[in-house]
């Protein structure tokens, strides 16, 4: 298997503008996560999905985001519209259900590095 | 709710000398603990974990940590690092309910940055 896969892997865009980060997560899995880490605020849970359903959206930080999951080997992270604060790694990770996702590892991406001017 | 402190945001040691990346939490029902690597530039990476059993836990590349109920703590150590163990740690906890069943999300902590220099 390849992988969590993300893309891209990097994005630099213009304050006001859509962005859209994507992700594919290990086949089979059954649980989705996107965090966002920073040097100020660490590793933060954003949202995560159990069998494409948001199970815990908490972390999110304001209606500018929002994510989705149409499926079970796609999903999604959207910010409209960005802006300078928002600038960080986003990482998507995967989990396989038995015995849940707290007992089982969380397959991390690469991350995609996102930077607004 | 649950929280993770790592106590050192650094740690700067030599090439075959011992390391201890220290890290406590609070919760107030069982835990399962985790310590995850990131090597620069990208994802984080499972080192070991702690879900039940035996209190001290080991990975493939040395590495071992125990679980203290009583001091709440799920210290790292390594007795000899080698250059490439130079990475950022952390110390991760997911809540179990009473039956064991997680809910799933895990809290990190801040990270520890081990440096290993020659």
């Amino acid at each position: 298997d390849a992988g969590v896969i993300q893309s891209p892997r990097h994005e630099v865009t213009e304050m006001g503008q859509e962005v859209t980060l994507r992700c594919k997560p290990i086949s089979g899995h059954d649980y989705l996560f996107w965090y966002r880490q920073t040097m100020m605020r660490g590793l933060e849970l954003l949202i995560y999905f159990n069998n494409n359903v948001p199970i815990d959206d908490s972390g999110m930080p304001e209606d500018r985001f929002s994510a989705k999951m149409p499926n079970a080997s796609f999903s999604t992270l959207k910010i409209q519209p960005s802006e300078p604060r928002d600038s960080a790694v986003y990482f998507c990770a995967s989990s396989p259900h038995p015995g849940g996702p707290g007992t089982d590892t969380q397959y991390f991406g690469p991350g995609t590095r996102l930077t607004v001017l | 709710a649950q929280s993770v402190t790592q106590l050192d945001s650094q740690v700067p040691v030599f090439e075959e000398a011992p390391v201890e990346l220290r890290c406590n939490y609070s919760s107030s029902v069982s835990v399962y603990l985790f310590w995850y690597v990131q090597y620069p530039n990208q994802g984080l990476q499972l080192l070991l974990k702690y879900l039940s059993g035996s209190t001290l836990v080991e990975s493939i590349n040395g590495f071992e940590a125990e679980f203290n109920k009583s001091q709440t703590s799920f210290h790292l150590r390594k007795p000899s690092v080698h250059i490439s163990d130079t990475a950022e740690y952390f110390c991760a906890v997911s809540v179990s309910n009473a039956g064991g069943t997680s809910y799933g999300k895990l809290t990190f902590g801040q990270g520890t940055i081990l440096t290993v220099h020659p």
